[in-house]
């Protein structure tokens, strides 16, 4: 059972280029999400999609891009890294029932230099 | 809208002794409230989870949390730490009037567990 399975597990951009993250379950779930983690605020949420073909600007949108390519797959996008952009990033999928629990993948360690 | 505050940063106890990790929440609504553990360069991975059925909720490892509508508090307890329970804790709340189905997360605690 795979899961949340995010590509890629490390990468090291330089300020100004661009990459897109990938993320895919197989849970059958309705809604997915994407967060960074940073040393001692948790984990803060970017962007989420309550549902094929809906996405929503989370807590720190800034300079990041998502798209809901299917009911399975939620990819992030950074158009133009930049430092601040360090950070872990989990993905993660729901069913639509505030009482389900969270799945996560194993994260992304993105460093910008 | 909703929030957590996890109250201390860091805890750290011995190996055999109690552990308590505390969480407060806020939300609008009857919430869901979760705990999840993250061990070091790992994912995250539920411990345990209340919604609205009993208000002491058995999670895996030994973990136990009661939650207190009064004290809109929702602390994580073990009677006896393992040198294995070191890692990062974070307590999480989804308010199911939030839109999209949000979990929110608080800042975590890392517990450190000594000899």
């Amino acid at each position: 059972n795979a899961g949340v399975t995010q590509t890629p597990k490390f990468q090291v951009l330089k300020t100004g280029q661009s990459m897109t993250l990938q993320c895919a379950q197989d849970m059958n779930h309705n809604s997915m999400y994407w967060y960074r983690q940073d040393p001692g605020m948790g984990l803060r949420l970017i962007y989420y999609s309550a549902s094929e073909g809906t996405t929503d600007k989370g807590e720190v949108p800034n300079g990041y891009n998502v798209s809901r390519l299917n009911k399975r797959e939620f990819s992030l996008r950074l158009e133009s890294a930049a430092p601040s952009q360090t950070s872990v990033y989990f993905c993660a999928s729901r069913k639509p029932t505030g009482s389900s629990e969270a799945f996560f993948g194993q994260g992304t360690r993105l460093t910008v230099v | 809208a909703q929030s957590v505050t996890q109250l201390d940063s860091h805890v750290s106890v011995s190996e055999g002794t109690p552990v308590l990790l505390r969480c407060n929440y806020s939300s609008s609504y009857s919430p869901s409230l979760f705990w999840y553990v993250q061990h070091p360069n790992k994912g995250l991975q539920l411990l345990l989870k209340y919604t609205s059925a009993a208000t002491l909720v058995k999670g895996i490892n030994g973990f136990e949390a009661e939650f207190k509508k009064s004290e809109t508090s929702f602390h994580l307890t073990k009677p006896s730490a393992h040198m294995s329970d070191a890692a990062e804790y974070f307590c999480v709340v989804s308010d199911p009037l939030n839109a999209g189905n949000m979990l929110t997360f608080g800042g975590g605690t890392r517990l450190m567990v000594k000899p």
